[in-house]
């Protein structure tokens, strides 16, 4: 059983449209980490959230942290070509484990 | 910015040889880790290290040894390289606190032939 669970597994989209990924929980954490990975490169961190609840907005990348802090979405407005990609969530459970644990990811696709 | 750098992109290596990955950060961050990235399979985490010449077993070690002599620099060793080691290995590094931040290298795309 995978301790993050990441939805939909692939998603395929019109440049323009918007879309919603999500990363679900049995468990609390103390933090949420996304990241975006390209292919044949390494994950790239865009976000953490911390707080039940949190907001956080990159340009068009809404990130939402769930208010017990058990799960997250990404959320992404109008998106573009240079979107696609896999996005990963990431975290360690609340308990002082300093070791992120991966979900399997979004892959991500924006057709021009 | 934060930089961590793998000594390869790409390696062809044969069944049975020895194969050294190397890692370098520069943010002297406690802690790195070596996970591997298959398709399906997510990324699962071989070994990781919080100070020099200490490690922990992740939750695929088998086949795989690491080696941490100084604090910037971490090494995955496949003893005798097999074809179901052919894979996307990702050396992070991260701060020990909570939030868990990791920050990746490049990636090395390894073949076993």
């Amino acid at each position: 059983t995978q301790l993050l669970e990441q939805s939909p597994q692939f998603l395929s989209i019109q440049e323009g449209e918007n879309l919603t990924v999500y990363c679900n929980s049995s468990s609390v954490f103390s933090s949420l980490q996304w990241y975006r990975q390209e292919p044949g490169e390494g994950p790239v961190l865009l976000v953490t959230v911390v707080t039940g609840g949190e907001v956080k907005k990159l340009k068009r990348l809404t990130f939402q942290f769930g208010d017990a802090r058990k799960d997250s979405s990404l959320h992404i407005t109008a998106a573009q070509p240079g979107d696609t990609g896999l996005y990963l969530c990431a975290g360690a459970e609340r308990g002082g484990s300093y070791i992120p644990t991966f979900g399997r990811g979004t892959s991500l696709i924006v057709h021009p | 910015d934060v930089k961590v750098t793998q000594s390869s992109r790409y390696l062809v290596k044969r069944t049975g040889e020895k194969v050294f990955l190397e890692c370098v950060q520069d943010m002297d961050h406690e802690n790195m880790f070596w996970y591997r990235q298959d398709p399906g399979l997510g990324l699962r985490l071989i070994y990781f290290s919080y100070d020099v010449k200490m490690k922990e077993k992740g939750d695929i070690p088998e086949g795989y040894s690491v080696s941490r002599e100084k604090k910037e620099r971490f090494s995955l060793i496949l003893e005798s390289a097999s074809t179901n080691q052919t894979s996307m290995y990702l050396c992070a590094s991260s701060w020990t606190n909570l939030n868990t931040e990791a920050f990746f290298g490049q990636g090395t795309r390894l073949t076993v032939v």
